[in-house]
């Protein structure tokens, strides 16, 4: 089946400009997650949605950051006036369910992001 | 908060050799998940093996292999008869088992395989 897409997979944006990344989660997946991985590092959760609701924002740098998901499937994380230091991968992730077992998130394939 | 510690930025292995790969952890949680995920080049995140903490049983996925040290918050990864497809950025991670699903990531050891 299909798996995580995120649109689109390369971004190259000038300074001051907003971006909209998309993340398609896996059909039927309540959870999304979005990360951000800079250059050399690993992935850093920015946030969290169960269904429709954001239940965890804590990761986000600054309001600059915002997050959707209006109807519990697509995703969209949205940067304002953006600023070099934004430029990193972003990436989403899905799993079935929010708590218990091993439910596995899958991660797309990332967005990269470019702040020239 | 959950950290996740990899102190090998980068190691290389001959063909065919046994690498070992280390990742500490710290946590207040006595249940969570603990993974090993591998970015190759095409900087995909791919699950390469998991272990539940309440399983004293060390997991194993064909040539991958772990090393699971509760005690001491120690989770190495053991890769046998490397292959150059091997070759990538590994990253350790830790996810507590109750509520929502955040993983913590360590910050990744690079694998070079040398033929």
């Amino acid at each position: 089946g299909a798996g995580v897409s995120q649109s689109p997979r390369y971004k190259v944006t000038k300074r001051g400009q907003d971006v909209a990344l998309r993340c398609d989660p896996i059909s039927g997946h309540v959870s999304l997650y979005w990360y951000r991985q800079a250059l050399g590092q690993g992935p850093e959760f920015l946030t969290y949605f169960n269904y429709e609701a954001q239940q965890d924002k804590s990761g986000l740098p600054n309001d600059r950051f915002s997050a959707e998901r209006p109807e519990g499937s697509i995703s969209t994380l949205t940067i304002q006036r953006t600023e070099q230091r934004d430029s990193a991968m972003y990436r989403c992730a899905s799993s079935l369910m929010t708590s218990g077992s091993s439910y596995e998130q899958y991660f797309g394939p990332g967005t990269r992001l470019t702040v020239t | 908060a959950q950290t996740v510690t990899q102190s090998q930025p980068e190691m290389s292995v001959q063909e065919a050799e046994t690498v070992t790969l280390s990742c500490t952890y710290d946590t207040s949680e006595s249940d969570y998940y603990l993974f090993w995920y591998k970015q190759p080049p095409s900087r995909q995140m791919i699950l390469v093996i998991r272990q539940e903490a309440y399983k004293q049983q060390n997991a194993t996925e064909n040539r991958f292999s772990v090393n699971f040290q509760k005690a001491a918050k120690s989770f190495s990864l053991k890769i046998s008869d490397s292959q150059l497809g091997d070759a990538a950025m590994y990253f350790c991670a830790y996810r507590y088992s109750g509520g929502y699903q955040k993983v913590t990531f360590g910050t990744g050891t690079k694998l070079q395989v040398i033929p």
